[in-house]
Order: structure tokens, then sequence, then C-alpha cells
């Protein structure tokens, strides 16, 4: 079973279109920042990160998003595939390399075949 | 390569008993974490270390305690479990050099 993901905000994606996750992030000084993958019943992985001297990272199929004008951060995912479903969740840290992550709650993303 | 390793992955608990979670890493990290995930709540952090012998309090520390006897390993423990501890338990590791956190698979939690 899975008590985790419960609530979250649902994003659905026809197999084969582009995803667009979204996260507002809440501490201006945050200067780092990681996308993580949890699929059901396991830990989260990571998936791409971005430190805030950049605004724009690419990875295999995935892009990161940084507008710290407006404190947001956005994951875009080409070519979603069934794999991709999952809860997709942000963290932040204004001190790369402490403890001192916040993480965001998450966004469910459905892929319909 | 392991990487992080939780046990036990599922325990069943009445109110009043007391636990141990296990965390071990293989990757020579020198911080370790302990969060909890609830419905519709981001992780929050329960404890962590930051070396070998050192642990400190996070944000939710309340009805646990830990110890990092070895670097390698991070015992998340329990002393008179509540229902509200009820939720599933990730350890995460990492490099003071670098960001990324490194999970564990989970260990979920029913306290009764």
């Amino acid at each position: 079973g899975e008590s985790v993901g419960l609530h979250l905000p649902t994003l659905s994606v026809q197999e084969g279109d582009n995803s667009i996750i979204n996260c507002a992030y809440s501490n201006s000084a945050s200067d780092y920042f990681i996308w993580y993958k949890q699929e059901s019943g396991k830990g989260p992985q990571f998936i791409i990160d971005i430190r805030s001297n950049m605004d724009k990272r690419q990875g295999q199929r995935v892009t990161v998003l940084l507008n710290k004008t407006v404190k947001h951060l956005s994951l875009q995912i080409a070519a979603t595939q069934p794999g991709d479903s999952a809860v997709y969740f942000c963290a932040e840290t204004a001190a790369s390399g402490t403890y001192k992550y916040i993480f965001g709650t998450g966004t469910r993303l459905k892929v319909l075949a | 390569n392991a990487g992080v390793t939780q046990t036990p992955k599922f325990r069943v608990l009445k109110t009043g008993q007391s636990m141990t979670l296990l965390c071990a890493q293989d990757m020579n990290h020198e911080y370790m974490y302990w969060y909890r995930q609830d419905p519709g709540m981001g992780l929050r952090l329960i404890h962590y270390s930051v070396g070998e012998g050192t642990t400190a309090k996070g944000e939710v520390p309340d009805g646990y305690n830990v110890s990092r006897l070895k670097k390698q390993n991070f015992l998340l423990g329990l002393e008179s479990a509540a229902p509200s501890q009820t939720s599933v338990y990730f350890c995460a590791s990492s490099d003071p050099g670098t960001g990324e956190l490194f999970f564990g698979e989970g260990s979920r939690l029913t306290v009764l």
C-alpha cells in the first residue's frame, strides 16, 4: 500500500507528451535545489539539481528551470513515459552540504497510455 | 554497491513498545539523517549527524533518540511508541562536499 502521496496535486499527461511540474520555494536565500522522484513504496531518487547561479540545467530527458525573481522552480520531462509515473518533489537549501534542506510536498505525475 | 540500507522495512508496534530502526550506508558519507514522511506533507527532519559520535535535533525530534557509534550506521530509537509516530521513515546520507542526499527505501512503522 501507499500512504505517501495522499492529497497531493496530480498532473495527468498523455504518454509521449511533455510534462511540467512546478515548485514554489520559500527561502530567498536558498542557493541549491534538487528534484527527487519517488515511486510507490520506494525512497526518493535524485533526478537533477541546480545552483542559484544558473537558470537552466539539462539532463537526460529532464530540464530544470529556476526563476529566482519569483522563487519558482520547474521540472520538465520530455516525451513522458509510463515509467515516469511517480511523485516528484523539490528540495531547497541555503547551505549546501549541511542538513538544512526544506522539502516540498510533491506532485503526483500520472502517465496515461 | 548497496547505498543506504534500512532495516526493518515494516514493523507494527503497540502503544508504549520500543524499537530501533537501523540505517547503514556504504558510501563513507559523513552526514546522515532520519526523516519521516506523512501523507500530504514533505519530508521532515527528525535527527541528523554530521559525523561519528555526533547527533543533533532536527525539526521534529520529540519521542525519538538516535546514535551514531560507527560512521556507517545511524540508529533511530523509539522508547515508547505512540500512534502519532505511525509514518514512513527514511534514512539519508550525504557528503558535505556535495549537496545530493541519498535515501534508503524507507521503513513503514504502524503504532496501534
